[in-house]
């Protein structure tokens, strides 16, 4: 079955303590992105990977890191949480050859206390 | 700046009834959209696309107009029902590349 996976899916945590937001995919996409969703701002990209050791930045990168060793994981990670980052995130996958839908993962929801 | 809107952030209509969820846009260079539907708890879920060289595109149950001389496109779900309860998106892909730019949604509440 085609899926996108993050992990974990709730996640609270105090400001400081750094963290890892998990993300795969097994549908051998080249691009991978994260967004994050906050109420009256709608979804804003986060970061975004074309392919293997490809990242860009999206609108909202300043707080976060990714990585993309690989084609199929691309974790987000928060050095030192801020209360600020509490949010709903989603990792994204999708084909870059010509225009094509992205397929989003079921959401973290992580709290920075 | 650039964006991507929607006029309202919630519609209300009668199970049975046609809805229309509108979205304005504002870059001239996008040329790919897309409609997505998330429900409660969930990640966006694909509903339907359409390029810049289109006006209109079909699916089952939903069409997609695009209106490029005002930068406008709606979504048009026929027959509304219970479960099309959620939040729609639209968002924008410009010329450059893959990245998606999002509306803010809009919350459709179907009533029975």
């Amino acid at each position: 079955e085609a899926q996108v996976t993050q992990n974990p899916r709730y996640l609270i945590t105090v400001t400081g303590k750094k963290l890892t937001v998990t993300c795969s995919q097994n549908m051998n996409h080249e691009y991978m992105s994260w967004y994050r969703q906050d109420p009256g701002l709608g979804l804003r990209q986060i970061y975004y990977s074309m392919n293997v050791e490809v990242t860009d930045k999206g609108d909202v990168p300043e707080g976060y890191k990714v990585s993309r060793k690989e084609k199929r994981n691309f974790p987000l990670i928060l050095e030192s949480p801020s209360p600020n980052q509490t949010s709903l995130y989603f990792c994204a996958t999708g084909w870059l050859a010509g225009y094509n839908e992205q397929f989003f993962g079921p959401g973290t929801r992580l709290t920075v206390l | 700046g650039e964006s991507v809107g929607l006029h309202l952030p919630t519609l209300s209509v009668q199970e049975g009834d046609n809805s229309i969820i509108n979205c304005a846009y504002s870059n001239s260079a996008s040329d790919y959209f897309i409609w997505y539907k998330q429900e409660s708890g969930k990640g966006p879920q694909f509903i339907i696309d359409i390029r810049s060289n289109m006006d209109k595109r079909q699916g089952q149950r939903v069409t997609v107009l695009l209106n490029k001389t005002v930068k406008h496109l709606s979504l048009q779900i026929a027959a509304t029902q219970p479960g099309d309860s959620a939040v729609y998106f639209c968002a924008d892909i410009k010329t450059s590349g893959s990245r998606l730019t999002f509306g803010e949604g809009t919350q459709l509440t179907v009533n029975p």
